[in-house]
């Protein structure tokens, strides 16, 4: 069974930082690519940042670039998220989740998120 | 950047009606389309992918239609638990994807 579990998520004032952790299980970690998507209280998903298999490569949301860091160990089958300069609007609900499209079917999985609060 | 544009924004049903979602896309995205349905403190879940295929499990009275820019997801007969906000995705641009703004199906 598939299973992603995030941690990390808690209070942290504007500027800070914080670094989010995502377990896999169930599945060969290695091979697949790995995403964070988020939502704000209220509002929709809104996808944050992805990284390829081996780590070689990751995109981000124009709302998080130069802010956000992606990156995984493939040896723990963990994916991180580092957030840094957080402001009021990154406040959300981050999940990590694994999209995997092969030219044919299309499959994912989520975790049950994480919260991330930025007050003062 | 793929813009996901859906509409409307939220409705109101009841049990028994058909709905019908729209979602377009900026871009042509061929089928590359999926439909997921959230409830509310839940991750989301996966209705449909390839713009009109249904995940397994899914019940018949979801169907998806569309390609290129244009996409449909249809509820028939809408049931108690079918009360949620869904949302479209395009994975085009895979591993990169987008989401819709949702809507929210109320009573």
């Amino acid at each position: 069974e598939v299973q992603l579990l995030e941690s990390g998520g808690g209070l942290v004032q504007p500027g800070g930082s914080l670094r989010l952790s995502c377990a896999a299980s169930g599945f060969i970690f290695r091979t697949f690519a790995m995403s964070w998507v988020r939502q704000a209280p209220g509002k929709g998903l809104e996808w944050v940042s992805v990284v390829t298999s081996n780590g070689g490569a990751t995109f981000y949301a124009d709302s998080v670039k130069g802010r956000c860091t992606i990156s995984r160990d493939n040896s723990m089958k963990t994916v991180y998220l580092q957030l840094n300069s957080l402001r009021a609007e990154d406040t959300a609900t981050y999940f990590c989740a694994m999209f995997y499209f092969d030219g044919g079917a299309y499959t994912d999985f989520w975790g049950q998120g994480t919260l991330v609060t930025v007050s003062s | 950047d793929i813009q996901m544009t859906q509409s409307p924004s939220s409705l109101s049903a009841s049990v028994g009606d058909r709905v019908t979602i729209t979602c377009r896309a900026s871009h042509d995205i061929s089928n590359y389309l999926a439909w997921f349905q959230q409830k509310p403190g839940k991750a989301p879940n996966s209705l449909i992918y390839a713009a009109s295929s249904l995940e397994s499990g899914v019940p018949s009275r979801f169907s998806g239609s569309g390609s290129g820019t244009d996409f449909t997801l249809t509820i028939n007969s809408l049931q108690p638990q079918d009360f949620a906000t869904y949302y479209c995705q395009q994975y085009s641009t895979y591993p990169v994807v987008t989401f819709g703004g949702g809507t929210k199906v109320e009573i």
